[in-house]
């Protein structure tokens, strides 16, 4: 069965540092897609970043980036210059991309990230 | 990005009422949609997956009967939290696939607060 787990409750950044938010996986599927969403205290779900697992390169976007590392089933994500509006809950999810799959996102228990001033 | 709506954004009823939540893709055809629920500081937690035409399909442990799932078109599916007590109060977040299984991404709803009295 597919499991995210996010083994960090809570972190602390100082502004304009960088910080990683580490989630490991398990699926026994070789072809499966990984994302992290930001939640903000207002509820919306807002989606940041994507790795395909074949993708031989880490992701990508602006500020974020994923450090996937394939071997030992962990993509963490990694943000840039932290900013006050960075702080949000962070949620890592996967889902298993065979056409027979319903397409369903399995989430981790998520990260509280607190930027401090 | 595709918009998904939800309606209400937030709704306070008295215990033993029912009531409906409506999640509406605004500029695309979702054939499947997907209900979560969301208590505080916690994770999404999938309910079900609706089909457009077909009954929804409920994860292990969610009363169908309770929570009534109707995937009338491409572009709207209500949830009905039928008889509903204090412990359904939550926060409902719905999210659709733009286009087939095949789709990889889902769009997020802006979520429905329910506090039952």
């Amino acid at each position: 069965a597919q499991k995210i787990t996010q083994t960090q409750p809570g972190m602390f950044v100082q502004e304009k540092e960088a910080v990683t938010l580490d989630c490991t996986y398990d699926t026994s599927d070789q072809s499966y897609g990984l994302f992290w969403y930001k939640q903000p205290s207002s509820g919306e779900m807002i989606f940041l970043i994507y790795q395909g697992s074949y993708d031989e390169q880490n992701a990508t976007e602006g500020r974020y980036s994923l450090n996937f590392q394939k071997a030992r089933k962990s993509a963490n994500l990694v943000i840039s210059a932290s900013q006050l509006g960075d702080s949000a809950m962070y949620f890592c999810a996967m889902r298993e991309l065979p056409s027979s799959n319903t397409g369903k996102l399995i989430f981790g228990q998520g990260t509280t990230l607190q930027v401090k001033p | 990005g595709a918009v998904v709506s939800q309606h209400p954004s937030w709704v306070i009823c008295k215990s033993g009422t029912s009531v409906k939540i409506e999640c509406r893709s605004l500029d695309f055809q979702a054939t499947t949609m997907f209900w979560y629920r969301q208590f505080p500081k916690q994770s999404l937690m999938l309910m079900a997956t609706s089909n457009e035409g077909s009954k929804a399909t409920y994860e292990q442990g969610v009363e169908k009967d309770k929570f009534l799932i109707n995937h009338a078109s491409l572009t709207l599916s209500t949830l009905t939290v039928t008889s509903a007590h204090p412990e359904d109060s939550s926060f409902y977040i719905c999210s659709a696939r733009d286009g087939g299984q095949g789709a990889l991404y889902q769009f997020f709803g802006p979520g429905t607060r329910l506090t039952v009295l």
